[in-house]
């Protein structure tokens, strides 16, 4: 899988947009960025994932900058339960049985 | 509601007393996994399996053992547990491991081996 490097923590006011930013600068053409995060012991949650286009669900907006080195994922309006630590993984679409692999992420702090 | 049901969510137990973590899902997935989580190591696979009746090793299989007679449940099995085994366990399932699919977790078992 390629690297990605995320910040260590982000602080975000309840009802603010949170954008939380992951550097993917050695992501192959066949591999996904794939978002995820783990609010405290809990399993880790699926977020959204994207190849080359923009996406958006019903939980967050998932922005793939051109080059694919980089991209954004947008929680629109963060709410205190949205808390969490976040995972940017890169990997391939046919990537077998490689196991994920949650690197440190971001930890984002929803303040009231 | 589609999910991965884990139980039970919270054992403490002895020593060589054998035990069984089930995992079931409701999404008709043919992928499902065993990981562990321990500080500062992250999540590791302990066992995987692509559909029924075929199942693999992952990263740290020592120590357990898993089966697949039906689709929906993966249990994992500790035959003589051992306090390394003390971590906090999590099944996963996707539809299948190629076209990008992502994976669903349950929430977690915590076990503590004394």
């Amino acid at each position: 899988d390629a690297k990605t490097t995320q910040p260590p923590s982000m602080d975000c006011a309840e009802g603010r947009a949170a954008n939380l930013p992951c550097n993917h600068s050695t992501i192959s053409g066949n591999e996904y960025v794939y978002w995820y995060r783990q609010i405290h012991s809990q399993g880790p949650q699926y977020i959204i994932h994207g190849l080359k286009n923009n996406e958006t669900n019903e939980m967050a907006s998932l922005i793939i900058t051109e080059d694919r080195k980089s991209s954004t994922l947008i929680l629109p309006h963060a709410t205190l339960r949205d808390t969490a630590v976040y995972y940017c993984i890169v990997r391939p679409w046919n990537s077998g049985n490689t196991p994920l692999v949650f690197g440190k992420g971001t930890r984002l702090s929803v303040i009231a | 509601e589609a999910q991965v049901t884990q139980n039970p969510r919270y054992l403490i137990t002895v020593t060589g007393k054998k035990l069984t973590v089930t995992c079931s899902q409701n999404m008709n997935h043919e992928y499902m996994s065993w990981y562990r989580q321990d500080p500062g190591l992250g999540l590791r696979q302990i066992y995987y399996s692509m559909n029924v009746e075929v199942t693999d090793k992952g990263d740290v299989p020592e120590g357990y053992k898993v089966s697949r007679k039906e689709k929906r449940n993966f249990p994992l099995i500790l035959e003589s547990p051992s306090p390394n085994q003390t971590s906090l366990y999590f099944c996963a399932s996707s539809l299948s491991l190629g076209g990008g699919q992502p994976q669903h977790f349950g929430d977690g078992t915590r076990l503590s081996i004394l």
